[in-house]
């Protein structure tokens, strides 16, 4: 079975800096997808960037980017120029590459990351 | 761009009673999940439906049925309710046609189920 650890219960940057969110994966899938969902004290579940594995490009998206290292099956999060908006609960996640409908997500524990002024 | 809309946002409900909770996913989006998530916790999974079937189920209490309808909102029905069950419930949907954004699910707001 597929499992998602997250290390790091709780992380904090000083605002405008850069910090990094922890994750590793267990999976003997060769294909599949990871996944950063942002929750804010809302709780809505924001997506924040996806990864695919047989892509070996680092995804990016505007101030996010992934550090993707498929062999050492970590996925970690660079968050650049942090702004309080930041502040949310981070959940690293894995799916499947399945038929549809299958492909369920599995969640790491969570880094809630606090991003102080 | 419309997104996923869940109803109630919130419920209470007391032990013993019945709640059902629905699930609009995004338009020509075909393909729904249904998580639980307690407090302090991360979403566990609970059941899927592609195309009106289910296609997956996860750790779902025999208490909870759920179906998806032939406009593609999915309700999910919990009766019996235990204390336990308190906890916010996630739908989120995605594409099953194998298009580039076919492996991304979007969640919905969530609704808090609060069990007195």
């Amino acid at each position: 079975a597929q499992t998602v650890t997250q290390s790091q219960p709780e992380m904090s940057v000083q605002e405008a800096e850069t910090v990094t969110l922890s994750c590793t994966y267990d999976t003997s899938e060769s294909d599949y997808y990871l996944f950063w969902y942002k929750q804010p004290p809302s709780r809505q579940m924001i997506l924040v960037i996806r990864q695919e594995a047989y892509k070996q490009q680092n995804a990016t998206e505007n101030r996010f980017s992934v550090n993707f290292q498929k062999a050492a099956k970590s996925f970690s999060l660079k968050i650049s120029d942090s702004q309080l908006g930041d502040a949310a609960m981070y959940f690293c996640a894995y799916r499947g590459k399945l038929k549809p409908g299958t492909g369920k997500l599995i969640f790491g524990q969570g880094t809630t990351l606090q991003v102080k002024p | 761009a419309a997104g996923v809309i869940q109803s109630p946002r919130h419920l209470i409900k007391e032990k013993r009673e019945t709640a059902t909770l629905k699930c609009y996913p995004i338009p020509r989006h075909d393909t729904v999940y249904w998580y639980q998530q307690g407090p302090g916790q991360d979403p566990q999974f609970l059941i899927s439906f592609y195309e009106k079937m289910q296609s997956d189920k996860g750790s779902i209490p025999d208490r909870f049925s759920a179906q998806q309808f032939s406009d593609y909102h999915s309700e999910l029905n919990m009766s019996s309710l235990e204390l336990g069950d308190s906890a916010l419930y996630f739908c989120a949907s995605s594409r099953g046609d194998g298009g580039p954004t076919q492996e991304t699910q979007y969640f919905g707001p969530g609704t808090r189920l609060l069990v007195l």
